[in-house]
């Protein structure tokens, strides 16, 4: 079976100070990791995918096989990252063609 | 472009009465198509999808239905609602496939069953 964690329901924190949103996922094959964001009023959308080791809006994750994570950090938090932020999993070792997501971290960024 | 679309975006229903939820998907031919459930507290939970016309799978026993009658169409359905259906309903369709697919999910619909 897969799955994720995201241990943190909110993270508050202010402008300017580093986020790191955990994510832990479970799954014996070789995972694929995404990270999807919803802003307000706005749709569920992809924010960055392991596999591209991309930076998207200063936000990176890197994929840590030994201790099962994808962490998403981002070192100066802007206001405008205040959204609902879901690591999702994809077991490619499966036939399951579908993403299994977390239950999302609400980041909330202070002024 | 490929485009998705979800109605109604609300729906009050009682308890007992049916329930049909439509998506459809514009621009591509042949997609994967999801339906999840985003219940406050416990994320995105997966229930139906389908690699094709007809070719529906369910992930959770519960009591809701899915079905693919056409291409782009994917319809999430209920005979009679119970309470614990209430929550944030959320087509999407795949683009890509692996490490590199992306989900475009629509504008979802917020059930209520009173």
């Amino acid at each position: 079976a897969q799955r994720v964690t995201q241990p943190e329901k909110l993270l508050s924190v202010f402008k300017g100070a580093p986020v790191e949103l955990k994510c832990n996922y479970s799954y014996s094959g070789s995972p694929e990791l995404f990270w999807y964001v919803q802003y307000s009023r706005q749709r569920l959308q992809l924010l960055l995918r392991h596999i591209s080791r991309e930076s998207i809006k200063g936000f990176t994750a890197d994929l840590n096989k030994g201790e099962t994570s994808f962490h998403l950090k981002k070192p100066f938090a802007q206001e405008e990252d205040s959204a609902m932020y879901y690591c999702a999993l994809k077991g490619m070792d499966t036939g399951r063609r579908a993403l299994t997501f977390g239950s999302g971290t609400r980041l909330q960024v202070q002024p | 472009s490929q485009t998705i679309h979800q109605w109604p975006a609300t729906l009050v229903q009682p308890v007992g009465s049916p329930l049909s939820l439509e998506c459809t998907v514009e621009g591509t031919s042949n997609p994967n198509l999801y339906w999840y459930r985003q219940a406050a507290g416990r994320g995105l939970q997966l229930l139906f999808y389908s690699v094709g016309i007809g070719q529906i799978s369910s992930e959770v026993p519960q009591n809701l239905s899915a079905s693919r009658p056409q291409d782009r169409q994917f319809i999430l359905s209920s005979k009679k609602l119970l309470l614990s259906d209430s929550g944030f309903y959320l087509c999407a369709w795949r683009k890509g496939q692996g490490g590199n697919e992306k989900l475009f999910f629509g504008s979802g619909t917020q059930l209520s069953v009173l």
